[in-house]
């Protein structure tokens, strides 16, 4: 039981670095999720995605792209990274509601990023 | 605007004995409450929701929340503490974010401390 897994857990990029965090999920879901945790300010939502080839922006997504070419995979790309972007990133999946049965959403391990 | 509070940013408790996590929450129509538990490094783990019906809702590892619509609240509730019920604690609520999609707000965490 994968369920979802990020990789890398843990990674140092220079400023203007740019790297994918890897996401993927093994549960046949519809919707996947992009978080940001900061200390004392919870998690804030960067990018979502209903379906493959469908993405959209969250509250955070300055600095970050998403792209949803399968159902499984849906990876964040940070094009020139600022220390600002130093955080813990989760990736989140979830199914389509059935029968009125809101589902839970299933989170990753995490992904620790520090920029310098 | 649509938002979730945990006005302590931190519990302390001595094991066996009661405890309570407080949310509070700001919603549209009927409120999806969910409530997470985080470990040191790892991802977050779905503890409970409420969705409808009963407003007591029974979890994982004993845990139970109490719903209520006039207070907008949704506390999170252990008869007896463990040392091992240490960890951080986020309560979310469901967001519509447009026709197609929804996702997770969540508080900013409540770190639940027992003591042995």
């Amino acid at each position: 039981n994968a369920g979802v897994t990020q990789t890398p857990k843990f990674r140092i990029l220079k400023i203007g670095q740019s790297m994918t965090l890897q996401c993927t999920q093994d549960m046949n879901h519809n919707y996947m999720y992009w978080y940001r945790q900061d200390p004392g300010m919870g998690l804030k939502l960067i990018y979502y995605s209903v379906g493959a080839g469908i993405t959209d922006k969250g509250e955070v997504p300055n600095g970050y792209n998403v792209s949803r070419s399968t159902t499984e995979d849906f990876p964040l790309r940070l094009e020139l990274a600022a220390p600002s972007q130093t955080s813990v990133y989760f990736c989140a999946s979830r199914e389509w509601d059935r029968g009125g049965l809101n589902t839970e959403a299933f989170f990753g391990q995490g992904t620790r990023l520090t920029v310098v | 605007a649509q938002s979730v509070a945990q006005p302590e940013d931190q519990v302390n408790v001595a094991e066996g004995n009661p405890l309570t996590v407080k949310c509070t929450y700001s919603v549209s129509g009927n409120p999806y409450l969910f409530w997470y538990v985080q470990y040191p490094n790892r991802g977050l783990q779905f503890l409970l929701k409420y969705i409808t019906g009963d407003n007591l809702v029974k979890g994982s590892y004993g845990f139970e929340a109490e719903f209520n619509k006039s207070q907008t609240s949704f506390h999170l509730k252990k008869p007896s503490a463990l040392v091992s019920d240490s960890a951080l604690y986020f309560c979310a609520v469901r967001v519509r974010l447009n026709q197609a999609g929804t996702a997770l707000i969540f508080g900013k965490g409540t770190t639940l401390s027992v003591s042995s």
